[in-house]
């Protein structure tokens, strides 16, 4: 698999439940970053979690990021429609001026 | 908030046409980037900028790509002679030193 794979490809849940999607990846990483992309939009930055931390909270949402396991996990809680959307992880391995490498995306659908 | 912004939104242009196209990144920003997502497939790093220079590239980012930074403001991606395959939405990305990178909201190039 490549850096930064997502999954599950694609969740679909009903509104009010919490979405969790997972984040692997392969190379030692800085910082782990989460984006949503709305269909044919742009890509908006939800969270970024460094090496370092453990748990994040924005709102919410709730990142974990376990990296002997390398690995991420974005849960959103009390899930809305307007939360359906593409999610993507992203990792860079130097900080600032690093490229970010994406994975594939999960594609999550919540049902009002 | 200040985002990125980006045009055109949309550009249709013939084999082998040059293309520019155009990002104003947020102002107090010092990092740049550029990244495409071909139709259904992750997003692709393709090159990242700071103090007037390219700091990295992709294999992508071959010699038909150039980037400029032609003012204080602007920061652009030139394609030289376009390909089939050039076909893609396009992001610009900026950020400053503490890591977050911010998308614009893209350029869907299509090349017939």
């Amino acid at each position: 698999s490549q850096q930064g794979e997502e999954d599950p490809q694609a969740l679909s849940i009903q509104e009010g439940e919490n979405a969790t999607m997972n984040c692997s990846y392969k190379t030692s990483i800085n910082n782990l970053q989460w984006y949503r992309q709305n269909s044919g939009r742009g890509l908006v930055h939800l969270i970024l979690i460094r090496s370092n931390e453990r748990e994040k909270h924005s709102g919410r949402l709730r990142v974990t990021l376990d990296t002997s396991k390398k690995s991420s996990s974005l849960l959103i809680t009390a899930s809305r429609a307007a939360d359906t959307a593409s999610y993507f992880c992203a990792t860079d391995r130097t900080g600032a001026n690093s490229k970010l490498t994406f994975g594939k995306g999960i594609t999550l659908s919540v049902r009002p | 908030e200040p985002e990125v912004t980006q045009t055109p939104s949309h550009q249709v242009t013939q084999m082998g046409q040059e293309v520019i196209l155009r990002c104003v990144p947020i102002s107090n920003h010092l990092y740049f980037y550029w990244y495409r997502q071909i139709l259904g497939q992750k997003v692709e790093f393709l090159v990242s900028f700071y103090n007037n220079e390219i700091s990295e590239k992709s294999e992508i980012f071959d010699d038909q790509f150039s980037v400029e930074r032609p003012d204080g403001s602007n920061f652009t991606l030139k394609i030289r002679s376009t390909k089939l395959e050039d076909s893609a939405m396009y992001f610009c990305a900026s950020s400053d030193s503490l890591e977050t990178q911010y998308f614009g909201p893209g350029t869907r190039l299509l090349v017939l």
